[in-house]
């Protein structure tokens, strides 16, 4: 019964590599992101979307795209895998009529090689 | 451009002691305030908020303060337990539910 669990955990590719990590919330919210936790430990927002539409789209490179089938879900395809790409990404959710308190995944720790 | 800046990257506490973690913010726009927890190889925690409207919020062991002239909020934990050992996130909220974050500072509760 996890509140928002994404997909894999971990995962290690090569460099040129296509992949995608997947997100999936139960708690009905309204709101879904992505967000990169970097090498400096910074918490970053990539995506918003609300009701399949995207509201935050921040200043992310054009091999990053998400796709949200439906509210409930948040997935993030990434192209052309580069070193630089490793981190740790953050799916989280909120509902617009609850506040700021945002719920997050456990996270997907990427290693590119 | 940090916006949110937490700038003691650790802080070792005694157990039962005060635990005073800070924030800065450069935005005077912000008008909501939070603090995150996050466990190893877990997802960050919502843990307090605070509206710039109050200048503290109070919940348990856990208490906000804002000062909006300084652009400064703190979080105090009293008294600290072993289990609250983590890493702490201070976060505002930007345009559009868009939570901006600090780049967060390590706890230890020593016993």
């Amino acid at each position: 019964d996890t509140a928002v669990s994404q997909t894999p955990k971990y995962l290690v590719t090569q460099m040129g590599n296509d992949k995608s990590i997947k997100c999936e919330q139960n708690l009905g919210h309204d709101t879904m992101y992505w967000y990169k936790q970097d090498s400096k430990k910074f918490l970053k927002i990539m995506f918003s979307y609300n009701n399949k539409e995207l509201i935050i789209n921040e200043t992310v490179p054009n091999r990053f795209s998400p796709k949200s089938p439906d509210k409930a879900h948040l997935n993030l395809h990434i192209n052309s895998l580069e070193l630089g790409d490793s981190a740790v990404y953050f799916c989280a959710s909120s509902h617009r009529d609850r506040g700021y308190g945002y719920t997050f995944g456990s996270g997907t720790r990427l290693t590119v090689v | 451009d940090q916006q949110v800046k937490q700038n003691s990257p650790s802080l070792s506490v005694q157990e039962g002691r005060i635990s005073i973690l800070n924030c800065d913010y450069t935005n005077s726009m912000f008008d909501y305030f939070l603090w995150y927890k996050k466990y190893p190889a877990e997802g960050p925690t919502f843990l307090i908020s605070i509206s710039s409207i109050k200048d503290k919020n109070e919940d348990g062991r856990f208490t906000v303060f804002l000062n909006k002239s300084a652009k400064h909020l703190s979080l105090h934990i009293v008294p600290s337990q072993p289990g609250d050992s983590a890493v702490y996130f201070c976060a505002s909220v930007g345009g559009a539910q868009k939570l901006v974050f600090g780049q967060g500072t390590r706890l230890t509760i020593n016993p």
